[in-house]
């Protein structure tokens, strides 16, 4: 089955300064990668998600990029701001008319010092 | 999240009891799944629900394990036994869109699970 790592578990970034999250994923055929935001004591929620056919996705601060010869992608969060202080997931899976499984990487905990 | 709620929000039990867990996915969506996240973890798939289609159980961990969905819609996940591995927070999750099961999944509050 697809197994996806994440790194690194925690990354402490000062207020401004940019974030950089990766993920690698086992499976070629993955083609679906969200990410997920979770802050303490709430629900995971999406933040940007990518597919298999764009090398590069930005929504205002955040931007994911997908090389899949590699199979890897990232996440990168620029200047941060101490709302940005949350657990990020990333998850890979493979969309089929059937459903999407995801799976997940282990997380990320980001610390934006102000 | 986007309509998908949990009930109960906490529930402690004793090892040993059983417990049901429930989600009410958004109205009408035929994809439903379920997910579990242990303290400080990331999360594990457990089982997906997608219209009449027999469910992926896959993720369930142990045969203590089940769920169901009357109705297509709410869905129970039952829990037999319990044992304190069992503590973490149960997350169901639905897509956004009513007929497009590929869709980006958004959860629901989910239920935190005390095993003592």
């Amino acid at each position: 089955g697809e197994n996806v790592e994440q790194h690194p578990s925690t990354l402490s970034v000062q207020e401004g300064d940019s974030a950089v999250i990766k993920c690698t994923y086992s499976d070629s055929a993955s083609n679906y990668f969200p990410w997920y935001k979770q802050e303490l004591g709430k629900r995971p929620q999406l933040i940007i998600d990518i597919r298999s056919n764009v090398g590069e996705k930005k929504d205002q601060r955040i931007a994911v990029t997908l090389n899949k010869t590699a199979k890897h992608f990232s996440l990168h969060i620029t200047e941060t701001q101490p709302e940005d202080s949350a657990v990020y997931f990333c998850a890979a899976s493979i969309r089929r008319a059937a459903g999407n499984k995801l799976t997940f990487g282990g997380g990320t905990r980001v610390l934006v010092k102000p | 999240g986007a309509g998908v709620s949990q009930s109960p929000s906490n529930k402690v039990t004793e090892k040993g009891k059983d417990v049901e867990l429930r989600c009410d996915p958004i109205s009408g969506h035929t994809a439903l799944y379920w997910y579990r996240q242990s303290l400080g973890q990331g999360l594990e798939f457990l089982i997906y629900f997608q219209g009449n289609s027999a469910p992926d159980k896959s993720g369930l961990p142990s045969d203590r394990f089940s769920a169901e969905r009357t109705g297509g819609s709410v869905s129970t996940l039952t829990i037999q036994r319990t044992q304190q591995e069992d503590s973490a927070v149960y997350l169901c999750a639905s897509p956004l869109n009513r007929d497009r099961s590929t869709d980006t999944q958004y959860f629901g509050p989910g239920t935190r699970l005390t095993v003592l």
